[in-house]
């Protein structure tokens, strides 16, 4: 079965600490891939896509990520996090045309003033 | 503007008395889907549809049905709903090439 998968259920790093989280899906075809993040209290707000083309991501508020197709991976980075993201983080994965749209199970992010 | 609208937001009720919570989106989007989102377990995908007519289980489909006899519109439906279904549930709707919009959320309590 299809499926997405987050390494870390709960993260927790210093400000100014770098952020790396990562993401595997098992899925041979083509697909598109997301990271949305909601913030305590909120609904999921898009982070970043990737379709196509270049395979190192950029989206909103310092984020980026990078699909490594052979690993099957797009793993979410920040240089240097803030307060202000502690959050959850959930990967998401649009198995082709016409497929589903699966979740990861959501990593906790806490950063520490 | 390109939305996805569920009501109610907020709803609390009784065990066993039947519930519909709708979803509707202005996007002309084939696919729509249901989670339920649980403290310490993500988002677990309920039901979705591919289109028209076309339903399929997620994750944890029992205890629910849904219905999309239109493309804008995808009811979920708690027949006799019970405490184990206190839930935030989100409805998304999904184009290729295009991301998920979801709705607020309804945050739905079973006494």
């Amino acid at each position: 079965a299809q499926s997405v998968s987050q390494h870390n259920h709960h993260v927790i790093l210093s400000e100014a600490a770098s952020l790396e989280l990562g993401c595997n899906y098992s899925y041979g075809g083509t697909v598109n891939l997301f990271w949305y993040v909601q913030y305590p209290g909120q609904h999921l707000q898009l982070l970043l896509k990737y379709f196509s083309g270049d395979p190192l991501v950029k989206g909103i508020k310092g984020f980026e990520a990078e699909f490594i197709k052979s690993k099957f991976s797009f793993n979410l980075r920040k240089p240097s996090v803030q307060w202000s993201d502690t959050a959850e983080y959930f990967c998401a994965v649009e198995l082709g045309y016409g497929q589903n749209f699966v979740f990861g199970p959501g990593t906790r992010l806490s950063v520490l003033p | 503007e390109a939305q996805v609208t569920q009501n109610p937001r907020y709803l609390i009720t009784v065990t066993g008395k039947k519930l519909t919570v709708t979803c509707s989106q202005n996007m002309n989007h084939e696919y729509m889907s249901w989670y339920r989102q649980d403290p310490g377990l993500g988002l677990r995908q309920i039901y979705y549809s591919m289109n028209v007519e076309v339903t399929d289980k997620g994750d944890v489909p029992e205890g629910y049905k849904v219905s999309r006899k239109e493309k804008r519109n995808f009811p979920l439906i708690l027949e006799s709903p019970s405490p184990n279904q206190t839930s935030l549930y989100f409805c998304a709707s999904l184009g290729w090439n295009t991301e998920a919009f979801f709705g607020q959320g309804t945050r739905l309590t079973v006494v």
